[in-house]
């Protein structure tokens, strides 16, 4: 299984604009990264994922490097409800999300 | 609503004494999984399912048993529960292995004395 590389923690103001690094140089050309967030013990809830390009959504904008060995997600206003854990995922082939220790974001008044 | 239950959402138990936790989709989804979470070592698949009776081991199936008989239910069974089964266990389902957006539960909280 391919591997992502996260923080453990970070801060952000309310507010302002929170970006997640994730490294996932072991994932190949044609394979998603995709992302989740746990908010304290709740079941896990998707954000967004991508392949090469940019892509947006109404929780967040995922921004890939060319060569597609990492990513950084962005909340473009950080909120209190925004604490959360959040994990990057490589795919897998059987459908398995693959969470690692994800990092833990603190939104701060 | 489309949504994923769980049920109970929290059990007390005793060694040995068997029991189901429910876990139901409204979506129609093909793919349904089973997560266990604990302190230090994440979320982990216990087991999966890509239709219905069609499953297989996750990375942690051992004392566990799922059956997938209806498309929308995918029960998880405990025989014989151990206190090393003291978890949080999440339930998720999408339309296919492939699928980027999985819909989870809202988890059961099992402790086994």
């Amino acid at each position: 299984d391919a591997k992502t590389t996260q923080p453990p923690s970070m801060d952000c103001a309310e507010g302002r604009a929170a970006n997640l690094p994730c490294n996932h140089s072991t994932i190949s050309g044609n394979e998603y990264v995709y992302w989740y967030r746990q908010i304290h013990s709740q079941g896990p809830q998707y954000i967004i994922h991508g392949l090469k390009n940019n892509e947006t959504n109404e929780m967040a904008s995922l921004i890939i490097t060319e060569d597609r060995k990492s990513s950084t997600l962005i909340l473009p206003h950080a909120t209190l409800r925004d604490t959360a854990v959040y994990y990057c995922i490589p795919p897998s082939n059987t459908g398995k999300l693959i969470f690692g220790q994800g990092t833990t974001l603190q939104v701060k008044p | 609503e489309a949504q994923v239950t769980q049920n109970p959402r929290y059990l007390i138990t005793v060694t040995g004494k068997k029991l189901t936790v429910t876990c139901s989709q409204n979506m129609n989804h093909e793919y349904m999984s089973w997560y266990r979470q604990d302190p230090g070592l994440g979320l982990r698949q216990i087991y999966y399912s890509m239709n219905v009776e069609v499953t297989d081991k996750g990375d942690v199936p051992e004392g566990y048993k799922v059956s997938r008989k209806e498309k929308r239910n995918f029960p998880l069974i405990l025989e014989s529960p151990s206190p090393n089964q003291t978890s949080l266990y999440f339930c998720a389902s999408s339309f296919g292995r492939s699928s980027y957006e999985q819909y989870f539960g809202p988890g059961t909280r099992l402790t086994v004395t």
